[in-house]
């Protein structure tokens, strides 16, 4: 069984551009989240999607949003790009509601 | 607002060792607790989880946990550590009413000296 895969595993952006980063979850996961690890901040939630709808969302400003397909792929866009939002991207599917979370490997996006 | 403390940043054993990392969270009611790992450059593997139940849980590669309500904590075990096991391993909580959210401790990283 496949699990979660993250596109691209490496990005390098310019400050002031925007990034599309792309999660396919393990089949039959619904619900898919995303987090934003730094070496400063640690592991943050941004946001969780299911069945389309964005279901939560963290405290992230409004730069970072996301998207949910009928096949449950998920994509999540960062605009305006600034230093400080390189990072390593974690994406992690579930099945339903408050079930284990599945992490890809991440994307790594780093800001010059 | 739920959080997630792992007092230890740092921690060195030698293989063959005993290993407990700590754990200690803040939620209004009982949680959904997670024992994750990371290697560098790496995702993170799910070692453990804490519904309900048995308050010892056992996961993957011989680790296990122990939910003790009373001192909010969920430290994570292992009687004999090897090599491989050198890692950051990082504590979560999730709402057990909200979805799939989960916020994490700081983690810990552990060394392993031969």
């Amino acid at each position: 069984k496949a699990g979660v895969t993250q596109t691209p595993r490496y990005l390098i952006k310019t400050r002031g551009q925007q990034v599309t980063l792309s999660c396919s979850p393990i089949s039959g996961h619904r619900s898919v989240s995303w987090y934003q690890q730094t070496p400063g901040q640690g592991l943050q939630f941004l946001f969780e999607y299911f069945s389309e709808t964005q279901r939560n969302k963290g405290n992230f400003p409004g730069r970072f949003s996301g998207r949910q397909f009928s096949n449950s792929r998920s994509e999540m866009n960062v605009s305006t790009l600034e230093l400080g939002d390189s990072a390593l991207y974690l994406c992690a599917s579930g099945r339903e509601w408050h079930t284990e979370a599945f992490f890809g490997q991440g994307t790594r996006l780093t800001v010059v | 607002a739920q959080s997630v403390t792992q007092p230890d940043i740092h921690i060195t054993v030698s293989e063959g060792a005993s290993l407990e990392l700590r754990c200690n969270y803040s939620y209004g009611a009982t949680p959904y607790l997670f024992w994750y790992v990371q290697s560098p450059g790496q995702g993170l593997q799910l070692l453990l989880k804490y519904f309900s139940g048995d308050t010892l849980v056992q996961g993957i590669k011989g680790f296990e946990a122990e939910f003790k309500r009373s001192q909010s904590s969920f430290n994570l075990r292992k009687p004999s550590v090897h090599w491989s096991d050198a890692a950051e391993y990082f504590c979560a909580v999730g709402p057990n009413n909200a979805g799939n959210m989960l916020t994490f401790g700081g983690g810990t990283r552990l060394m392993v000296k031969p």
